[in-house]
């Protein structure tokens, strides 16, 4: 079925590294794809998006990869702070004309001091 | 201040219950949604709506309601035909294609 999925459930990196997060989707026709970050207690909240006609995008501090090939998206935060701790999800639009969005299970990222 | 408001941010229900949780927004959204998130998952879809009264199903529907009779409003009722209840349901907003915005949440639990 749909799914969204992650390689590793949890990442450990020190502060000042760069860090990359990884996640494999099985829909093929997904047209729109997003990372969310997640603090604690807290509601999801937007990093980064990219669609389907492009490979790569970038943002503060934050790279998207889309390789559709082998459907895996990847974000790169670079320069990793304290404050990156947190949750992240990727996320695919599996209809078109509708944002139905399937998440994955999240990532952990935990930043050494 | 613009953004997504959910009420109450902890809830508690007895067994056989009925409640509603509260999402407004005031972004001039069109659509919205509404997700529930178990201990270490993602978040599932559990209802979404792209026009004022009108709605479609998620992937776990089943034991919940939703009304859309403002495009500020869409309330969820978590009914007692929903088994396991107790989880964070997290309510969200976008404008058509765009990236969805989140709410802070509502936890709630099951006595």
């Amino acid at each position: 079925g749909e799914s969204v999925g992650l390689h590793l459930p949890t990442l450990s990196v020190q502060e000042g590294d760069n860090s990359i997060i990884n996640c494999a989707y099985s829909n093929s026709a997904s047209d729109y794809f997003i990372w969310y970050k997640q603090e604690s207690g807290k509601g999801p909240q937007f990093i980064i998006d990219i669609r389907s006609n492009m490979d790569k995008r970038q943002g503060q501090r934050v790279t998207v990869l889309l390789n559709k090939t082998v459907k895996h998206l990847s974000l790169q935060i670079a320069a990793t702070q304290p404050g990156d701790s947190a949750v992240y999800f990727c996320a695919e639009n599996v209809q078109q004309g509708a944002q139905k969005l399937v998440f994955g299970q999240g990532t952990r990222l935990t930043i050494n001091p | 201040d613009g953004g997504i408001t959910q009420s109450p941010k902890y809830l508690f229900r007895k067994e056989g219950q009925n409640v509603t949780l509260s999402c407004e927004q005031n972004l001039n959204h069109d659509a919205m949604y509404w997700y529930r998130q178990d201990p270490g998952q993602g978040l599932r879809l559990i209802y979404y709506s792209q026009i004022v009264n009108d709605f479609q199903k998620g992937d776990i529907a089943e034991g919940y309601s939703v009304s859309r009779e403002k495009k500020e409003s869409f309330p969820l009722t978590v009914t007692s035909a929903q088994k396991n209840p107790t989880a964070f349901y997290l309510c969200a907003s976008s404008i058509l294609g765009m990236e969805q915005f989140f709410g802070p949440g509502t936890r709630l639990t099951v006595l």
